[in-house]
């Protein structure tokens, strides 16, 4: 079984400008997870995708956003990009928790975005 | 909201001992603690995990404890091998809203 995938690896962007980050989850899998992993602040939630829908939301601005397709797969976009924006964005994937009682989410390897 | 302290930030332990991670939580109405192990460029990786109406799990070397009453949980490793080095993150979780809040994480250092 594939795990969750990320794209790209890495990414080098100047500050003002915008990021878009992909994630594809486990097959079967309906929610979506996005989590920044900044250097020596520990890993922060960002959103939550089910079916579609943003279901929550963490302590960031609202130049974060993103969106889930159909195929469930989802997409971060970080607009107007700031330099403390630099760091692991991490994706996680789990089955719907209220269809399947699982709580468990699975992490894909990251993308690292530095902002320049 | 949910707030997650993770003790201590580094354990050095020596191959063959045991390790212990502690986490204290918040919120009473977390129910779900998972605890992630992430080595150097990896992901993090679901290595264990507890419900709150369970007060221990063991999974070969590793185990889990839940204290609901002292709203602490800790992670156990005997044994301890080189490749258990990595930095272990301890979670919680509510029963809605799925949002993991996680420890500032525990970097294990093993030696042989």
């Amino acid at each position: 079984e594939a795990g969750v995938t990320q794209s790209p690896t890495h990414l080098i962007k100047t500050r003002g400008q915008q990021a878009t980050l992909r994630c594809s989850p486990i097959s079967g899998h309906t929610s979506v997870y996005w989590y920044q992993q900044a250097l020596g602040l520990g890993l922060q939630f960002l959103l939550w995708y089910d079916e579609g829908e943003e279901r929550n939301r963490g302590n960031f601005p609202p130049r974060f956003s993103g969106r889930q397709f159909p195929n469930y797969s989802s997409e971060l976009n970080v607009n107007a990009l700031e330099l403390e924006d630099s760091a692991l964005y991490l994706c996680a994937s789990s089955l719907d928790v209220y269809r399947d009682s699982s709580y468990e989410q699975y992490f894909g390897p990251g993308t690292r975005l530095t902002v320049t | 909201g949910e707030n997650v302290e993770q003790h201590p930030s580094t354990l050095s332990v020596q191959e063959g001992d045991s390790a212990v991670i502690k986490c204290t939580y918040s919120d009473s109405a977390s129910n779900y603690f998972p605890w992630y192990k992430q080595e150097l460029g990896k992901r993090p990786q679901l290595i264990i995990d507890i419900r709150s109406n369970v007060g221990e799990k063991k999974d070969q070397r590793i185990a889990v404890t839940l204290n609901k009453t002292a709203k602490h949980f800790s992670l156990h490793i005997t044994e301890t091998q080189p490749e258990d080095s990595a930095v272990y993150f301890c979670a919680a979780i509510k029963a809605a809203g799925n949002k993991l809040t996680f420890g500032g994480g525990t970097r294990v250092l093993v030696k042989p």
